[in-house]
């Protein structure tokens, strides 16, 4: 069965602290991963990682992906109370068609 | 350009009640997909469609049924609410089979009591 574990479940941290957000992954015809950031209410995308595309950068967030050991990283500099919230990984793979097996959220809070 | 938007965003049912949550997207998108959001269990697919006229069933349909008339809107059907579908739901669309993001709706909270 597709799996996909995201570790900490929650993580508390003061303003200026890094954090690393883990997400492990078990599927058949792996395609993409992505990352998504939930506030109160719709994801948004922040990243997409690829075979072709390993590691990505956008500012104070980061994130590679390992798919030998299956698993993705998101970094977070420099932590600021705006990037509290939910963050979500997704694994899109081809099972039928092409679908997002998606883990349970890492919730983050960045205290000032 | 107003992205997914779902209609409505709230919505408290009693048990055995129907009712359709309206998904639409200006983006001319060809996938879009129903999720339910449960505490301590992620985003669960339930059905979704890639084009319109189409639809399929994803990890979790039991009571629920789709239509993609047209292809800016998919919409998802409770025929006989109960409790176990209280859940926060969001649809998503995405461009198409390529590797693209997809772009999800605001939600709808339903309470089924």
């Amino acid at each position: 069965e597709d799996k996909v574990v995201q570790s900490p479940l929650s993580l508390v941290v003061h303003e200026g602290d890094t954090v690393t957000l883990n997400c492990s992954y078990e599927v058949t015809n792996f395609r993409s991963l992505l990352w998504y950031k939930q506030e109160k209410k719709a994801p948004t995308f922040l990243f997409m990682l690829t075979s072709s595309g390993i590691e990505k950068k956008s500012g104070r967030l980061s994130s590679i992906l390992d798919k030998k050991e299956l698993f993705s990283i998101l970094n977070i500099t420099a932590t600021q109370t705006g990037d509290s919230a939910v963050y979500l990984c997704a694994v899109e793979a081809l099972t039928g068609t092409y679908k997002y097996i998606f883990g349970t959220g890492t919730r983050l809070k960045v205290l000032a | 350009n107003a992205g997914v938007t779902q209609t409505p965003k709230f919505r408290v049912l009693k048990t055995g009640q129907s009712m359709t949550l309206l998904c639409a997207q200006d983006m001319n998108h060809e996938y879009m997909y129903w999720y339910r959001q449960d505490p301590g269990m992620g985003l669960r697919l339930i059905h979704y469609s890639v084009g319109e006229g189409t639809t399929a069933k994803g990890e979790v349909p039991d009571g629920y049924n789709v239509s993609r008339l047209k292809k800016q809107n998919f919409l998802l059907g409770l025929e006989s609410a109960a409790p176990s579908q209280t859940s926060v739901y969001f649809c998503a669309s995405k461009k198409e089979r390529e590797l693209y993001e997809q772009y999800f709706g605001p939600g709808t909270r339903l309470t089924v009591t």
